[in-house]
């Protein structure tokens, strides 16, 4: 079975400032995760994936990711937050078998100006 | 643009009158997938279309059903909706080749409201 944590509910930060939205998975096997984001009212976003390679994963909008495999953590980060990037993220991973995508809770991240 | 298209964005039925919701995609994807998300949750899966071939979750309600006429569109019917039933429905495509994992393109969803 696969899973996905997001430990935060909601996340603030100041603009500016770095960000982090973190992630925690748990599959048999190696991984492939992905980062979504939601704004009010409407569909999911694709923001960037990790299915091998480098552990750092850039992806839209400024958005990266590191895979830490020992960790099975797969955080969101960005380097200077904006008020634009105020929304809901969403963690997720399907191991290398199945073909669904199961979704971490969802993170509601706040960037205050 | 290439895109995933739901219609209608917001829809209101009564308590048990049947309803249909539509998805159409203009990106060719061969995998389309339905999507159950409440008040900001994570959305749970319903079911998919892998080609013609179709996959219902083990959880997905007998009241749900699905509908894929061609590669391009796609229909979730609920027969009886209920009041637990209200929520946001969200159609996603993929393009699936063996098992490289491509990522979901979703449409912005149709809100369903049931009185």
């Amino acid at each position: 079975a696969q899973s996905v944590a997001q430990p935060e509910d909601q996340v603030n930060v100041a603009e500016g400032n770095p960000l982090t939205v973190k992630c925690t998975y748990s599959v048999s096997g190696n991984p492939y995760l992905f980062w979504y984001v939601q704004y009010p009212n409407r569909g999911l976003q694709f923001l960037l994936k990790y299915i091998t390679g480098d552990n750092l994963v850039k992806g839209s909008y400024g958005f990266e990711a590191e895979f830490n495999k020992s960790q099975t953590s797969f955080h969101l980060k960005k380097p200077s937050a904006l008020v634009s990037d105020s929304a809901l993220y969403f963690c997720a991973v399907r191991d290398r078998t199945a073909r669904q995508l199961t979704f971490g809770s969802g993170t509601q991240l706040t960037v205050l100006p | 643009d290439a895109m995933v298209i739901q219609n209608p964005r917001y829809q209101v039925t009564q308590f048990g009158k049947p309803v249909t919701l539509s998805c159409s995609q203009t990106l060719n994807h061969n995998v389309m997938y339905w999507y159950q998300q409440k008040s900001s949750q994570a959305p749970k899966l319903l079911f998919h279309y892998y080609d013609k071939d179709f996959n219902n979750e083990a959880d997905t309600p007998d009241n749900f059903q699905s509908r894929r006429p061609n590669t391009s569109f796609c229909f979730l019917d609920i027969r009886s909706p209920g009041l637990g039933d209200a929520a946001m429905y969200l159609c996603a495509t993929s393009r699936e080749v063996g098992k490289v994992p491509y990522e979901q393109y979703f449409g912005p969803g149709t809100r369903l409201t049931v009185t």
